[in-house]
């Protein structure tokens, strides 16, 4: 079955500096969504990137899409405390490989220090 | 953007019980699926969950274990049946919304604990 696989599984860097996570899908996506999960919290929607090549920012976060289709990255600049969180990285997936379900990748946890 | 409200938010069980997690949806959605987190760990699908008719699941994943309803557009319950410890988990409800943007809304899910 379709699998996503996200490096690095856990990061840990100090306030300012920059954090970039990648994702890996085991077969073409025809989108990509990025989510983020605050520790205790519930998965919470970021971005999606359609086309091949497409950039996307959102202030200090640049989200990219892989000319294949097959990966994407997720890059934030100058670290903040409240970036906290696991990022997942989702492909549209599940038993049928219908595009209506999601399969979460396997997910980075960002710590940030003082 | 739709709000996800789900209940029980934690409860603690006993190994051979059955519990059943409810989830309402303040919006109508398209599709609403049903999601297991271990601690630390990535989402799993386990099914979806389809208005008046049975719900599609993953691999895995059996309705004899996890039967699943869903009479309306907005709400839809997971019933986890016969616990083990090894079904201590976090329960999560989502929806995608009729924008069909692609988003999915989350619940704040259900953490399980099974003795």
């Amino acid at each position: 079955g379709q699998q996503v696989m996200q490096i690095p599984q856990y990061q840990h860097v100090q306030e300012g500096e920059d954090f970039t996570t990648y994702c890996n899908s085991s077969t073409t996506l025809s989108n990509i969504q990025w989510y983020k999960q605050r520790p205790g919290g519930h998965p919470v929607f970021l971005i999606q990137l359609v086309k091949s090549g497409e950039v996307k920012k959102q202030k200090r976060l640049t989200f990219q899409f892989g000319e294949a289709k097959k990966n994407s990255s997720l890059h934030i600049t100058a670290t903040q405390t409240t970036d906290v969180g696991t990022y997942f990285c989702a492909g549209p997936g599940g038993r049928t490989g219908t595009a209506s379900k999601l399969t979460f990748g396997t997910g980075t946890r960002l710590q940030v220090t003082l | 953007s739709a709000v996800i409200s789900q209940k029980p938010s934690r409860d603690i069980c006993q190994r051979g019980t059955s519990l059943t997690i409810q989830c309402q949806v303040d919006s109508q959605v398209t599709m609403m699926f049903w999601y297991r987190q271990q601690p630390g760990q990535s989402l799993t699908l386990i099914a979806t969950a389809n208005q008046g008719s049975e719900a599609t699941y993953e691999s895995g994943f059996v309705i004899d274990k996890f039967p699943i309803s869903r009479p309306n557009l907005t709400f839809s319950t997971l019933t986890v049946s016969n616990m083990s410890p090894e079904d201590s988990s976090i329960y999560l409800c989502s929806g995608r919304g009729l924008a069909n943007t692609g988003e999915l809304f989350f619940g704040e899910g259900s953490r399980l604990t099974v003795l």
